[in-house]
């Protein structure tokens, strides 16, 4: 299996642009989370989807951030306008269930410079 | 509410010697709980778990037990290598209502192996 996959894995953009980063789960995984990575807030849950419906999107900081996930294979973290804070390393994992099958598994991360 | 204590870093120490990181957890019913870790530059892989009490995780040398009676899951290894220099993330799986599927990490724990 190719493991998580996330794309790009680097982004350089200006402030104001939009930015969009893509996820694809491991296959048959039902369940997708987009964390972000900062030295200052350590990692942190933006939101996460059971079955491509999302669950809770409590940790997406402001209405600027959006996330879809059309099908069980592909999702997209969306920042638009993008702005300097928003520079970060971000993460999607998927799972395949709860119980013993609880474990996520994280992609390699996009890391994201706003200038 | 649920959250994971870890002890703060960094963590120093030379090769072969014993490692233990500390992590302590807060959450209402049974969660299980994670170890994972992060290479420089990398997403987080699993390193180990524990889903009841007493459990032992272990994996590449490393254990880690569930011990309910001091909410703790304190990472050890009795030999370090250089290629252990990593941050390490105690987790644990969100339990109760709107927590359901969340993973609750602690800061994470920069160790560094010198030869």
């Amino acid at each position: 299996d190719a493991g998580v996959i996330q794309s790009p894995r680097h982004e350089v953009t200006e402030m104001g642009q939009e930015v969009t980063l893509r996820c694809k789960p491991i296959s048959g995984h039902n369940s997708l989370f987009w964390y972000r990575q900062t030295m200052m807030r350590g990692l942190e849950l933006l939101i996460y989807f059971n079955n491509n419906v999302p669950i809770d999107d409590s940790g997406m900081p402001e209405d600027r951030f959006s996330a879809k996930m059309p099908n069980a294979s592909f999702s997209t973290l969306k920042i638009q306008p993008s702005e300097p804070r928003d520079s970060a390393v971000y993460f999607c994992a998927s799972r395949t269930g709860t119980g013993d099958q609880e474990t996520q598994y994280f992609g390699p991360g996009t890391r994201l410079l706003v200038l | 509410g649920n959250s994971v204590t870890q002890m703060e870093g960094p963590v120093t120490l030379s090769e072969e010697a014993f490692l233990t990181i500390n992590c302590t957890y807060t959450a209402t019913g049974y969660p299980s709980l994670f170890w994972y870790v992060q290479y420089p530059g990398e997403g987080l892989q699993l390193l180990l778990k524990a889903t009841k009490a007493d459990d032992k995780g272990s994996n590449k040398g490393f254990e880690a037990t569930y011990r309910k009676e001091t909410t703790s899951f304190h990472l050890e290894k009795g030999s370090v290598q250089v290629s252990d220099s990593a941050v390490y993330f105690c987790a644990l799986t969100g339990v109760g209502s709107g927590n359901t599927g969340k993973l609750i990490f602690g800061q994470g724990t920069t160790l560094q192996v010198k030869p």
